[in-house]
């Protein structure tokens, strides 16, 4: 099994809304990853997380917040967003080590923020 | 900092004919992995191939193929008997495995377009 699952597909949420976006993998992968992806555009790296703890963030706003409940899963909590933020979101996960570094990726959340 | 560059945003092939898509990175490490990535419209971001920068053998996954030029800092993807479903953007990408600081730099990405 080398999928990765993102849960909404699609997302509409207003400015004051919390929403929060789901990725799921069953690989037994150590490393999980958030992306921002605007189109036409490469992915650009949020946040990593190694060992169910965050190991990078790229300075993305507060209004960003991620958990790791558990080796399976990362979560993507969403609050008082901007219409700038809509894009698509994406997760990825990986061994995190030699020889197979390469990241898999889920299909993505497209979310608008009106 | 690393950096990744694809210098062609778009190309087209045509059905059956082969084509190679550049990419070009700066790094002053000498261990790292190269990946290309296949996403067509719409649909989800795939592994196509990778190579390892200690390898000196290019590496091939079937109709796709690497000309890894190490000391140029060149890492070009060749794709021969193009088929319709090739039809994509393509990102080339680089990796270290600093702990820490183990982040996939993407190039801009090249469209590419099948001509039937």
């Amino acid at each position: 099994d080398t999928e990765v699952t993102q849960t909404p597909k699609h997302l509409v949420m207003g400015m004051t809304n919390k929403k929060s976006l789901k990725c799921e993998q069953h690989m037994g992968h150590r490393a999980m990853y958030w992306y921002k992806q605007k189109a036409k555009k490469p992915p650009e790296l949020m946040f990593v997380y190694s060992y169910e703890k965050l190991s990078i963030n790229e300075s993305v706003p507060s209004r960003f917040s991620p958990e790791c409940p558990n080796s399976s899963l990362l979560n993507l909590h969403l609050h008082a967003l901007q219409p700038e933020d809509s894009a698509l979101y994406l997760c990825a996960s990986s061994q995190g080590r030699a020889p197979t570094y390469e990241q898999y990726f889920g299909p993505g959340t497209r979310l608008t923020v009106t | 900092a690393q950096t990744v560059t694809q210098s062609q945003p778009e190309m087209s092939v045509q059905e059956a004919e082969t084509v190679t898509l550049s990419c070009t990175y700066d790094t002053s490490e000498s261990d790292y992995y190269l990946f290309w990535y296949k996403q067509p419209p719409s649909r989800q971001m795939i592994l196509v191939i990778r190579q390892e920068a200690y390898k000196q053998q290019n590496a091939t996954e079937n109709r796709f193929s690497v000309n890894f030029q190490k000391a140029a800092k060149s890492f070009s993807l060749k794709i021969s008997d193009s088929q319709l479903g090739d039809a994509a953007m393509y990102f080339c990408a680089y990796y270290i495995s600093n702990f820490g600081n183990e982040k996939l730099t993407f190039g801009t990405g090249t469209r590419l377009t099948i001509i039937p």
